[in-house]
């Protein structure tokens, strides 16, 4: 099973709002990432955890907030979002260095 | 000149065509090479995963790396209209490092029309 979930798929949010992205995989995976993707772009890498640990920061805004409460689950904290902040946000998980990267369906946020 | 160049296409052809992808890469300590599919708001599903230069094969897909061209490839046999989507390139292993960080191309956007 290569599966990584993400709820909620759609998320739409004021800039005064705070709201949480969840992502879980039972891949027993060490490392799992925060990407955001913007329309016909790459995805960007945004947080990495490894062993629940976060490895990197990709210097982004403060009101995103990550969080590891467990090997299997990985949360993103949203609070006082911009319109420019609206994006797919994709979650991934890897058994750590440069195996391979499973993505997850992603949660479109649109915020207003 | 960025890490990863990949034509954005768009790249359309007939169903039962074959489809050659292509990325190049400056970076010579790229170790691990990627091919995701797209499907338009979905998550990036993995499709091929090599590692350093050879061909590797499943199914319909055959992937190529050339580490002396900087040059990788995909090929898809065969396609069908179910195989239209954006197809993106990734590699990692420029620094040894643990933590797997992927370098993507921009994608090209792939139509197969019946």
């Amino acid at each position: 099973d290569t599966e990584v979930t993400q709820t909620p798929k759609h998320l739409v949010m004021g800039m005064t709002n705070k709201k949480s992205l969840k992502c879980e995989q039972h891949m027993g995976h060490r490392a799992m990432y925060w990407y955001k993707q913007k329309a016909k772009k790459p995805p960007e890498l945004m947080f990495v955890y490894s062993y629940e640990k976060l490895s990197i920061n990709e210097s982004v805004p403060s009101r995103f907030s990550p969080e590891c409460p467990n090997s299997s689950l990985l949360n993103l904290h949203l609070h006082a979002l911009q319109p420019e902040d609206s994006a797919l946000y994709l979650c991934a998980s890897s058994q750590g260095g440069d195996n391979e990267q499973f993505f997850g369906p992603g949660t479109r946020l649109t915020v207003l | 000149q960025k890490e990863v160049e990949q034509d954005p296409g768009p790249l359309s052809v007939p169903e039962g065509a074959i489809v050659s992808l292509n990325c190049t890469y400056s970076n010579s300590a790229f170790q691990y090479f990627m091919w995701y599919r797209q499907y338009s708001r979905k998550g990036p599903e993995l499709l091929m995963y090599t590692y350093s230069s050879g061909n590797k094969e499943d199914g319909r897909f055959t992937a190529q790396v050339d580490k002396s061209s900087k040059y990788i490839s995909l090929f898809i046999r065969d396609s069908q209209p179910s195989d239209s989507a954006t197809y993106l390139c990734a590699m990692s292993g420029d620094r040894g490092s643990t933590l797997g960080r992927l370098y993507f191309g921009r994608g090209t956007q792939l139509t197969v029309w019946p």
